[in-house]
């Protein structure tokens, strides 16, 4: 693999359900995130993690949960999806969380929350 | 807070030139990111300011004006690919990313 992958693509989901959306990189960089993409909103920071064993609450946290147990992998946990959770998820990396490095994006999940 | 503005649409013909304006109020400034998002993609960098002037890289130069608050990316010789939405993100004292809600390109023949 090179750069970024999520998976799901997509996924349907009822609501009450647990979710998991997976992110590996094999870029080695220190700094990982998640954003939820909606409509006329932009990209929202959900959560991030500046290293290995870190994470930090972004600005729209409440109802996910992340953890970063090694580099690659930055796993967003929805623990009991709601309709308000459909979106697109973008998960993103970067050498370190410095301000002049730019962000790799993966692909995206596009979730339904029904 | 962040407040990042930028307009919602654009439309230009191709060859012309286009100029997408991005006004934002941070809590601090720590430099300004410009993206490209073709429908049903992911995000991908274009530029980056952290000092005022203008940064040139061919068809696409980016302009900061830090005690303005604003900047803006200009698009050049528009081709039919360069249809997309362009992203503004300005990283603030937290050094993360505040993103604008985006500007929508359409390159017409």
């Amino acid at each position: 693999i090179a750069g970024i992958t999520q998976a799901p693509t997509s996924q349907i989901l009822a609501a009450g359900r647990r979710m998991t959306l997976r992110c590996t990189q094999d870029m080695r960089h220190n700094a990982m995130y998640w954003y939820r993409q909606d409509l006329g909103l932009g990209l929202r920071l959900i959560h991030y993690s500046n290293t290995a064993g870190t994470t930090g609450k972004g600005e729209v946290p409440d109802g996910y949960s992340v953890s970063r147990a090694n580099t690659d992998d930055f796993p967003l946990t929805l623990a009991s999806a709601v309709p308000s959770q459909t979106s697109v998820y973008f998960c993103a990396s970067s050498e370190t969380s410095g301000s002049s490095n730019e962000q790799f994006f993966g692909p995206g999940t596009r979730l339904t929350v029904l | 807070g962040q407040n990042i503005d930028q307009p919602t649409e654009m439309t230009a013909t191709e060859g012309a030139i286009v100029q997408i304006n991005c006004t934002y109020q941070t809590s601090g400034f720590n430099g300004l990111f410009w993206y490209q998002q073709h429908a049903g993609e992911a995000p991908t960098f274009l530029s980056y300011n952290v000092l005022d002037g203008l940064e040139e890289k061919g068809r696409f130069s980016s302009f900061l004006s830090r005690s303005k608050g604003y900047s803006y990316l200009l698009l050049k010789e528009l081709q039919m690919k360069d249809s997309a939405s362009y992203l503004c993100a300005v990283i603030g004292n937290d050094y993360k990313l505040s993103f604008g809600a985006g500007t929508t390109v359409t390159v017409r023949a």
